[in-house]
């Protein structure tokens, strides 16, 4: 079945350095993935969306990158900074005709102290 | 106007209750969903509509009902709840379903069965 996984359930960072975040899909391989940030008790927020042909895609200190031969998706963020302590997740879309549907990858609890 | 608004923010209830949660979007957005988001685990797909229409139900049990009244709402009502119901339920929308729409979220109704 579809299965997403973000290897770090958590990461502990200092300021200034550069956080990466890896997302994981087996099985099926999709064009799309999405990454979202969520603080505590709150909705998460659409950050990054990258195709598969973008290889790359950047905005601000954001940069996520798509390997589909390694069905993986790293997400990077520079000059890192106590503000961005939250949980970040992946996403893909379901499978063949289950393009309705956005399944969330497990979540990394990303930390940055100062 | 860019937000997906729920209301209440909070509920408690009882396990012979009927409670509704209430989602309201102003975007033009056609597609709107419920997640379900246990302490630590990521959000989990309950119900897609498109185009006010269902079109993914995720085997949720009867006891949560959806609604559709028009584009810009979508309510959640709920009867005979079990306390493992109890997480934060979720909304949002997207322009159209499909994956490469990032979605937005709301805030969240933190649900609490007793």
């Amino acid at each position: 079945s579809q299965k997403i996984e973000q290897n770090s359930e958590a990461l502990n960072i200092q300021e200034g350095k550069t956080a990466t975040l890896t997302c994981n899909y087996t099985n099926y391989s999709p064009a799309y993935l999405q990454w979202y940030r969520q603080d505590p008790g709150r909705g998460p927020v659409f950050l990054l969306l990258i195709r598969e042909n973008e290889k790359e895609k950047r905005k601000e200190r954001l940069k996520v990158t798509f390997d589909t031969t390694l069905k993986q998706s790293l997400f990077h963020i520079t000059a890192s900074q106590p503000a961005d302590s939250a949980t970040y997740l992946c996403a893909q879309v379901g499978e063949g005709y289950n393009t309705d549907k956005l399944i969330f990858g497990t979540g990394t609890r990303l930390q940055v102290f100062p | 106007d860019t937000e997906v608004t729920q209301t209440p923010k909070h509920l408690v209830m009882g396990m012979t209750n009927k409670k509704s949660l209430k989602c309201e979007q102003h975007m033009g957005h056609r597609a709107m969903y419920w997640y379900k988001q246990k302490a630590k685990k990521p959000p989990e797909l309950m119900f897609v509509y498109s185009y006010e229409k269902l079109s993914i139900n995720e085997s949720v049990p009867s006891r949560f009902s959806p609604e559709c009244p028009n584009s810009s709402l979508l309510n959640l009502h709920l009867h005979a709840l079990q306390p493992e119901d109890s997480a934060l339920y979720l909304c949002a929308s997207s322009l159209v379903t499909g994956p490469n729409y990032g979605y937005t979220f709301g805030s969240g109704t933190r649900l609490t069965v007793v």
